[in-house]
């Protein structure tokens, strides 16, 4: 069955970076668009990046534009996301989550359980 | 302030008939995207509800359905139940800028 199981959240302080992880099994990663989605605290969801299957192409949100790095290694089966700069607002749980086989537009059918970024000082 | 509008919340009796709407613009649902929309179960992470503006994957049951028209989409839960309360979240692609998946600022359903 498919798993996506991240890593790497914690507290870190204003201006600071994190790097997270996610560990994908159960499908053939090097096939699919990967993404990261967050939810601050009791807030909404919010789209920060996606990549490409073979990382040809990656896009930010406007509000992590310059700051955050999405990657991926596929023979690893591994998404990443590098966050510097960190601001308070990026205070949130970063989901890994699964887009479509070939469309951009397709849906996000699986989402990871989450881990915690708090950026605090 | 999210891209695709969302009332903030529904109510209904177990039993009864909800909708959710999702409005956007012309650069996405407009466009011609497909609308998704996904549940939130309190301290869970997101899963497919619909794909596709009325697809239904595998294991969600048929009293949920969507639609989808001109620059809106719309979620039914029928035959209401107790276990429906949660967040609904729609979600779409946006062809502005780079492209960008635009989601929904969430509906809390509540059963009374």
């Amino acid at each position: 069955q498919v798993q996506l199981v991240e890593s790497g959240g914690g507290l870190v302080k204003p201006g600071g970076s994190l790097r997270l992880s996610c560990a994908a099994s159960g499908f053939t990663f090097s096939d699919y668009y990967m993404s990261w989605i967050r939810q601050a605290p009791g807030k909404g969801l919010e789209w920060v990046s996606y990549i490409s299957s073979s990382s040809a192409y990656t896009v930010y949100a406007d509000s992590v534009e310059g700051r955050f790095t999405i990657s991926r290694h596929n023979a690893k089966n591994s998404l990443f996301l590098q966050m510097d700069s960190l601001r308070a607002e990026d205070t949130a749980v970063y989901y890994c989550a699964r887009g479509d086989l070939h469309d951009i537009s397709g849906p996000i059918d699986y989402w990871g359980q989450g881990t915690l970024v708090t950026v605090s000082s | 302030q999210s891209v695709l509008t969302q009332p903030p919340s529904v109510s209904g009796a177990p039993g009864q008939r909800v909708t959710i709407s999702c409005t956007g613009t012309s650069s996405n649902i407009g466009a011609g995207y497909d609308v998704h929309w996904y549940q939130q179960l309190p301290e869970t992470a997101p899963t497919l509800l619909i794909y596709a503006n009325n697809n239904r994957p595998s294991g969600v049951p048929d009293r949920f359905s969507g639609s989808k028209s001109g620059t809106s989409a719309s979620l039914a839960i029928t035959g209401l139940q107790a276990e429906d309360e949660a967040e609904y979240f729609c979600q779409s692609f946006d062809s502005s800028l780079s492209g960008s998946w635009v989601f929904g600022g969430g509906t809390k359903v509540t059963v009374l």
